[in-house]
């Protein structure tokens, strides 16, 4: 069974300053992660996903995280935070077993706060 | 990029009652279709997984006669929640399986009273 645990519920910076977000990943088979972010009255946003190619993603919005196998980690980062990336942050993961769909395990959440 | 729409967006219902909740992909096709549960402050759990013609599959521990599922069209699968309670108020959020990735809808709030 896959899971990701999510060692911060909140985490805050000033804007301008680097953002670190951490993840932890267990899972029996090759996994896809991924990061989600959620703003208010908003659906679910894909910053990134690993699906076993280049171990460090870039994805949007200026985010990339690093796949670490030997610890087992995804954690997400950004060298200067901005204003509008307060939200709530996923890390998902998948089995990594395509079947036409592939269901996802969410983790807990970590909310971002960015004061100016 | 693809968008999934949720209506409505929030909802009061009565305990007892039922009510429907339509989620559509707006610009793709999605044979497969998923709904989440999100309780405050808390995680998305996936509920059930929905395809196009035919049954959903449902995880473990989430009742199907309470939650019906039903995806009729490559574009729309509705969740039902009969005779709601109390306990059953949460946030629903849907999802439509693309092709590299799951697309999500705004969420539906739902409050029973």
């Amino acid at each position: 069974a896959q899971s990701v645990t999510q060692l911060d519920s909140h985490v805050s910076v000033s804007e301008g300053t680097p953002v670190l977000l951490r993840c932890n990943y267990s899972s029996s088979y090759s996994p896809s992660l991924f990061w989600y972010v959620q703003h208010p009255n908003k659906g679910l946003q894909l910053l990134l996903k690993y699906t076993s190619a280049a171990t460090l993603v870039k994805g949007i919005n200026g985010f990339e995280a690093e796949f670490k196998k030997s610890e087992t980690s995804f954690h997400l980062t950004k060298p200067s935070a901005h204003m509008s990336d307060a939200a709530e942050y996923f890390c998902v993961v998948s089995d990594g077993i395509w079947t036409g769909f592939q269901k996802l395990v969410f983790g807990t959440g970590t909310r971002l706060l960015v004061s100016p | 990029g693809a968008v999934v729409s949720q209506h409505p967006s929030w909802v009061i219902c009565k305990s007892g009652t039922s009510v429907k909740i339509e989620c559509r992909s707006l610009d793709f096709q999605a044979t497969t279709m998923f709904w989440y549960r999100q309780f405050p402050k808390q995680s998305l759990m996936l509920m059930a997984t929905s395809n196009e013609g035919s049954k959903a599959t449902y995880e473990q521990g989430v009742e199907k006669d309470k939650f019906l599922i039903n995806h009729a069209s490559l574009t729309l699968s509705t969740l039902t929640v009969t005779s709601a309670h109390p306990e059953d108020s949460s946030f629903y959020i849907c999802s439509a399986q693309g092709r590299d990735e799951q697309y999500f809808g705004p969420g539906t709030r739902l409050t029973v009273t």
